[in-house]
């Protein structure tokens, strides 16, 4: 299957600065989203792009399509300490269903 | 709105014995779908299911394991004999329809976490 990776891997920011990280695809996606997951939950969407260049804000997040389809960054701004937990990007299996392929994670601590 | 519901939370097993997890989903969707997520790995997709048809096993192990999705009642996950491979936390999500779309948002259950001793 597809191979996701996501960057960094995990982070240890202070509350207050600001957070980026990124996911990049071997393979064209036509969709990008990104999921936040609480220990022992399940994900949540956080935004979803459908459009190559699109730029879209949810709150302190904003998150890019990378205009070659590959790539897509996500940002948080003025990380407070329940911004912890592990963002996962994930684009589409196919583009008739909402199976998705998920990215390997990027762990977040926020230090109060 | 009672969201995704998925039981057990927790369930353990001996080696050899059945697992069946199940899920209910979002009230008014018709499209399941199951996910598998290792310990400090993404989750990985495995089942596509609607009401009484699978449309997409192809990341389900082709052994053991199984699942449907009757017309009345939860979806149900089956695995059969299990190994201490198949510890994990398994994740059921559901949407209105199908494609991907700002109509079609898919909402995750809280997840079943397998232990097989």
């Amino acid at each position: 299957g597809q191979q996701l990776n996501q960057s960094p891997q995990s982070m240890f920011i202070q509350e207050g600065e600001d957070v980026s990280m990124n996911c990049t695809s071997s393979s064209i996606f036509n969709t990008w989203l990104w999921y936040k997951q609480d220990p022992g939950e399940g994900p949540v969407l956080l935004i979803a792009l459908y459009k190559a260049g699109e730029l879209t804000s949810n709150g302190r997040l904003t998150a890019q399509f990378g205009i070659t389809r590959k790539d897509s960054f996500l940002n948080i701004s003025a990380s407070i300490p329940s911004d912890v937990g592990i963002y996962f990007c994930a684009g589409p299996i196919s583009n008739t269903g909402n199976q998705f392929y998920f990215g390997t994670g990027t762990s977040l601590t926020v230090i109060p | 709105n009672a969201g995704v519901m998925q039981n057990p939370r927790h369930l353990v097993r001996r080696r050899g014995q059945e697992a069946r997890l199940r899920c209910s989903p979002v009230k008014g969707h018709s499209h399941v779908y199951w996910y598998r997520q290792l310990p400090e790995e993404g989750l990985k997709f495995m089942v596509y299911l609607q009401k009484e048809n699978i449309i997409d096993e192809s990341g389900m192990p082709k052994e053991r394991f199984s699942a449907e999705f009757p017309k009345e009642g939860p979806s149900i996950l089956r695995i059969q004999q299990v190994v201490r491979g198949d510890s994990a936390a398994y994740f059921c999500a559901s949407s209105r329809r199908t494609g991907v779309s700002s109509y079609n948002e898919q909402f995750f259950g809280p997840g079943t976490r397998l232990t097989v001793l």
